[in-house]
């Protein structure tokens, strides 16, 4: 069983809906990340969430927009999406880091993913 | 630019016997942590290794050792005695701080009976 929680695990959407993707974690972590993975491809990392402010956004375009509501939740809303937004999403925990204070040799903890379609 | 690369796309081993998989990475910083995941059709990221560049013992799990070669920014798997669950989509990782994670492009591992 994993420990970091997705869902939905499937989601299908035009490209007018709104959906939301969420993630849950119970281990204390306080870096939460989102990765979108392409078939045979390494994940990309979207965005990371450190002690609940948003601490990377690796360019990602507007239609994504992450939510950190507390430390165990992470969402990622989803709105006008492309055909080419089609892909694995991935959210991972991870014990962090503060700045300039690399803590300890924690690997990220990775969910199940959502696979999402866009119609 | 931080860089992992893995120059093997796609192995084969077969069935009892032991493969090694490479990764390079490129970086300036002396502290930093590299990690082999793998990814089987059930498509959950599971860790395998890690190693702290600090440690010249090269890190060991099971099956599973690295050959970490600091100096030639080297961070080989070894997988011993291969069985059918190895196989799987493996991909190298290298941490600095401020969280990010680096991945290479992966190698697919094929297990023949």
């Amino acid at each position: 069983d994993t420990e970091v929680t997705q869902t939905p695990k499937h989601l299908v959407m035009g490209m007018t809906n709104k959906k939301s993707l969420k993630c849950e974690q119970h281990m204390g972590h306080r870096a939460m990340y989102w990765y979108k993975q392409k078939a045979k491809k390494p994940p990309e990392l979207m965005f990371v969430y450190s002690y609940e402010k948003l601490s990377i956004n690796e360019s990602v375009p507007s239609r994504f927009s992450p939510e950190c509501p507390n430390s165990s939740l992470l969402n990622l809303h989803l709105h006008a999406l492309q055909p080419e937004d089609s892909a694995l999403y991935l959210c991972a925990s991870s014990q962090g880091a503060v700045a300039g204070k690399l803590k300890g040799n924690q690997p990220q903890h990775f969910g199940d993913g959502t696979r999402l379609s866009i119609l | 630019a931080q860089t992992v690369t893995q120059s093997q796309p796609e192995m084969s081993v077969q069935e009892a016997e032991t493969v090694t998989l490479s990764c390079t990475y490129d970086t300036s910083e002396s502290d930093y942590y590299l990690f082999w995941y793998k990814q089987p059709p059930s498509r959950q990221m599971i860790l395998v290794i890690r190693q702290e560049a600090y440690k010249q013992q090269n890190a060991t799990e099971n099956r599973f050792s690295v050959n970490f070669q600091k100096a030639a920014k080297s961070f080989s798997l070894k997988i011993s005695d291969s069985q059918l669950g190895d196989a799987a989509m493996y991909f190298c990782a290298y941490r600095r701080h401020f969280n990010k994670f680096y991945f290479g492009s992966g190698t697919k591992l094929n297990v023949k009976p």
